[in-house]
């Protein structure tokens, strides 16, 4: 069965630093990884989606980066602001079926 | 990016009641859709698939019977959840990867945040 863990769990930084989100599954069957934004109350918004024959993804101050060989993923952000405050999701996409498996999330504050 | 809506967005019901939850894909066709259900501060966890034109296929532990799901169109998905009761207060979200393409990168709606009183 298919676990997705995501590290750490909560995450609280001065704004401006650069940090990292971990993501870790146990099925290395083919597969796409997808980030996910999540803010109180509402629904998810899409970041980066890596597909299997990637090996990571950019867009503007996010970077997303797959290795396969050890079944992890991170995602890399630059320059932190206060608007980045959220939660942060990894979800395990099976190129099969399409069914995604979501980890806990990493929740972050970015404080002024 | 492709849309998907769900309505209604927020529902409040009375114990023993059922609620219908719909999900729409307004710019794609999608044979395929997924049922997510949240609870407060945890991650989503799938509930079943919606098949258009065939039945759904529930995870385990999801009780079919209780969580009535119709795939009747490439773009329509509808969630009934039949004698609600608080503990199926939740956010319950959809997600569908479009027919064609092969990324299967996830378009989520918006949820429903159900109330069960």
């Amino acid at each position: 069965k298919q676990e997705v863990t995501q590290i750490p769990a909560a995450l609280s930084v001065p704004e401006g630093e650069n940090l990292v989100l971990n993501c870790s599954f146990t099925d290395s069957a083919i597969y796409n990884l997808q980030w996910f934004r999540q803010d109180p109350g509402k629904g998810l918004t899409s970041l980066l989606l890596i597909q299997s024959s990637q090996r990571e993804q950019t867009s503007g101050r996010l970077n997303a980066s797959l290795d396969k060989s050890s079944g992890r993923s991170t995602l890399y952000i630059a320059a932190s602001q206060p608007g980045d405050s959220a939660t942060y999701l990894c979800a395990w996409i099976s190129s099969n079926t399409g069914k995604l498996i979501f980890g806990q999330g990493t929740t972050l504050q970015v404080k002024p | 990016g492709a849309v998907v809506s769900q309505h209604p967005s927020r529902v409040i019901c009375k114990s023993g009641t059922s609620v219908k939850i719909e999900c729409r894909s307004l710019d794609f066709q999608a044979t395929t859709m997924f049922w997510y259900r949240q609870f407060p501060k945890q991650s989503l966890m799938l509930m079943a698939t919606s098949n258009e034109g065939s039945k759904a296929t529930y995870e385990q532990g999801v009780e079919k019977d209780k969580f009535l799901i119709n795939h009747a169109s490439l773009t329509l998905s509808t969630l009934t959840v039949t004698s609600a009761h608080p503990e199926d207060s939740s956010f319950y979200i959809c997600s569908a990867p479009p027919t064609s393409g092969s990324s299967y990168e996830q378009y989520f709606g918006p949820g429903t945040r159900l109330t069960v009183t």
